[in-house]
């Protein structure tokens, strides 16, 4: 099955820096990935998606960029805000596919 | 439309107690996903139902745990003679047809066993 790696574990920004979180799959035959953004004790919100067959994405202070042939995605944040301090968590699923397999997280703080 | 619903929110067993998970999904919805997140670490799928039918349980531990979802009435997790290990938060999501979009997911349950 698909294995995703995500890195780092743990992120602390000063507020306006960018962040970056990165992660790795397995399984060549994944073309989506998602990523998702939990708050404490809240459900895993979707910020931002890319397909396989486009090597990023951008919507305001969020990109995703994907690079097939390593098998590596990441999520970039420009000018980090306090409201995004959160976990987040990459994930990745095939054509198809009845699951996502995510990441492990990664715990963003930005310093005010 | 409300989203996916999930009841309780929280959720407290004695060990060997059965807990009852709900999910009621979105209007129009007949594809449930159920997912297990333990404490700091990732989602975990467990089992995907469409309407009266389980399609895929390979996430499904062997024993004590079962889900149902029935022609009317949400979606039941069932966990049988809950354990320590079991608590955890129970999400799940939605959609309307197999999905390969990232889909919504409800505000899940989160189960301690005691």
């Amino acid at each position: 099955g698909e294995n995703v790696e995500q890195h780092p574990s743990t992120l602390s920004v000063q507020e306006g820096d960018s962040a970056v979180i990165k992660c790795t799959y397995s399984d060549s035959a994944s073309n989506y990935f998602p990523w998702y953004k939990q708050e404490l004790g809240k459900r895993p919100q979707l910020i931002i998606d890319i397909r396989s067959n486009v090597g990023e994405k951008k919507d305001q202070r969020i990109a995703v960029t994907l690079n097939k042939t390593a098998k590596h995605f990441s999520l970039h944040i420009t000018e980090t805000q306090p409201e995004d301090s959160a976990v987040y968590f990459c994930a990745a699923s095939s054509f198809g596919g009845n699951q996502f397999y995510f990441g492990t997280g990664t715990s963003l703080t930005v310093i005010p | 439309n409300a989203g996916v619903m999930q009841n309780p929110r929280h959720l407290v067993r004695r060990r060997g107690q059965e807990a009852r998970l709900r999910c009621s999904p979105m209007k129009g919805h007949s594809h449930v996903y159920w997912y297990r997140q333990l404490p700091e670490e990732g989602l975990k799928f467990m089992v995907y139902l469409q309407k009266e039918n389980i399609i895929d349980e390979s996430g499904m531990p062997k024993e004590r745990f079962s889900a149902e979802f029935p022609k009317e009435g949400p979606s039941i997790l069932r966990i049988q003679q809950v354990v320590r290990g079991d608590s955890a938060a129970y999400f799940c999501a939605s959609s309307r047809q197999a999905s390969n979009y990232g889909y919504t997911f409800g505000s899940g349950t989160r189960l301690t066993v005691v």
